[in-house]
């Protein structure tokens, strides 16, 4: 089956500064990858998504880069505010109707004010 | 307003107990999921049904049995057989298998 891997698991910025998160996948035939923001006690809410036809997209401050090639997609945000932390998943689901939703380990992000 | 409820919020099992978790949406999703999440990893696939009166097995299924008797309910069943059912299970449904998913807050279930 599909094998996601997420890096890294802990990430500290400071207010302002960018943050980068990157998940590889195993699947070639994955074609769907959303990028999930969970908080505290909550549960995931979908932020950007991105279609294996689109190498990026984005979405004010936050864009989603997709290699396919490479088998890697990447989360960006920029200028980062304290209510951005948070944890992070990335998932993708792969081509045939019995395939479903494989999650990364998620990305624990902390902006410092 | 359109969304998932899951309910209860905490829920605790004495041990041989089975306990039943509820999942109601009124999105008018014809898929429902039901995910477990441990502390420090992703989310893992229970149960899903892309229909009513159809569900398949996740990856995980073993100890857990769901029902699909109408769109909207989707509950999950934590049997004795889970030996380890500690965890935050998550709820979320889509309009198909390929349209993003929406999540619940989730039930946090924890063994007396």
């Amino acid at each position: 089956g599909e094998n996601v891997e997420q890096h890294p698991s802990t990430l500290s910025v400071q207010e302002g500064d960018s943050a980068v998160i990157k998940c590889t996948y195993s699947d070639s035939a994955s074609n769907y990858f959303p990028w999930y923001k969970q908080e505290l006690g909550k549960g995931p809410q979908l932020i950007i998504d991105i279609r294996s036809n689109v190498g990026e997209k984005k979405d004010q401050r936050i864009a989603v880069t997709l290699n396919k090639t490479a088998k890697h997609f990447s989360l960006h945000i920029t200028e980062t505010q304290p209510e951005d932390s948070a944890v992070y998943f990335c998932a993708t689901l792969g081509a045939g109707s019995a395939r479903q939703l494989t999650f990364g380990s998620g990305t624990q992000l902390t902006v410092l004010p | 307003d359109g969304g998932i409820t899951q309910s209860p919020k905490y829920l605790f099992r004495k041990e041989g107990q089975n306990v039943t978790l509820s999942c109601e949406q009124n999105l008018n999703h014809d898929a429902m999921y039901w995910y477990r999440q441990d502390p420090g990893q992703g989310l893992r696939l229970i149960y899903y049904s892309q229909i009513v009166n159809d569900f398949q097995k996740g990856d995980i299924a073993e100890g857990y049995s769901v029902s699909r008797e109408k769109k909207e309910s989707f509950p999950l069943t934590v049997t004795s057989a889970q030996k380890n059912p500690t965890a935050f299970y998550l709820c979320a449904s889509s309009n198909d298998r390929v349209q993003p998913q929406h999540f619940g807050d989730g039930t946090r279930l924890s063994i007396l």
